[in-house]
């Protein structure tokens, strides 16, 4: 399983903030994972941020402080799930990261990171 | 939300003796149906992305060398490192994936005496 990021590497304040996870050794629709995105800075550490997973129908699961900002889709035309994060501060300043969970529970494989800066 | 506590913040130990990082869970992390506590470590490197060690508190990963450890359940956790190499150097993580949001520890970084 390989999970590569990609994405603009700048974002200017109050713009969305968008990422994707091309998945290949896996399916995004897989009944066996669940497909996550993690940020990490000095300030907050590791913050998970959300998840998609697919159990007969699609779920997205989101952390309570970003709910209304963010957005996780999957495609599985292209197999993988993309990042989206509206209004973005200096806050959300970090390196992002896609994640695999083994069905609900561990985190297997990782993406690379990408540093995503919030300046104007 | 399930605040994740480590300590020590850092942790400086000699090359072949035994590192011991603990993780304390605010709420208990142990399923009572299936009897398994929902918690792993990772290891980060600088400039690369956490690396999973133990899962299920006390399972380790495949490829993982066996001087890595995991033991505990409910709400403490510890990571031990036997027989300390070079390459041990890192920041460690637990984890809990018991309930959303999904949280970690603040880190232990450990280095070499």
């Amino acid at each position: 399983v390989q999970l590569q990021q990609s994405g603009p590497g700048l974002v200017r304040p109050s713009q969305t903030l968008s990422l994707t996870c091309a998945i290949s050794g896996d399916t995004v629709s897989s009944n066996l994972a669940a497909w996550n995105w993690i940020r990490q800075s000095p300030s907050r550490g590791l913050e998970w941020l959300g998840r998609t997973f697919y159990r007969s129908k699609w779920y997205f699961e989101y952390t309570p402080s970003l709910k209304s900002r963010m957005t996780i889709n999957p495609d599985t035309s292209k197999n993988h799930f993309s990042l989206q994060l509206n209004s973005v501060t200096s806050d959300d300043t970090a390196v992002y990261y896609c994640a695999r969970q083994v069905e609900a529970f561990q985190f297997d494989y990782w993406g690379q990171g990408t540093l995503v800066p919030v300046s104007s | 939300d399930i605040v994740m506590t480590q300590s020590p913040d850092s942790l400086v130990v000699s090359l072949g003796e035994r590192a011991t990082i603990n993780c304390k869970s605010s709420q208990s992390v142990l399923y009572s149906s299936n009897n398994k506590n929902y918690l792993a470590w990772f290891q980060q490197k600088p400039g690369q992305p956490p690396k999973l060690l133990i899962y299920w508190a006390s399972t380790r990963e495949s490829g993982v060398p066996d001087r890595f450890s995991g033991s505990g359940s409910g709400t403490d956790f510890t990571l031990t490192i036997s027989g300390l190499q070079a390459e041990d150097v890192a920041l460690y993580y637990c984890q809990q994936y018991y309930t959303i949001p999904l949280t970690f520890g603040q880190g232990t970084r450990l280095e070499i005496k």
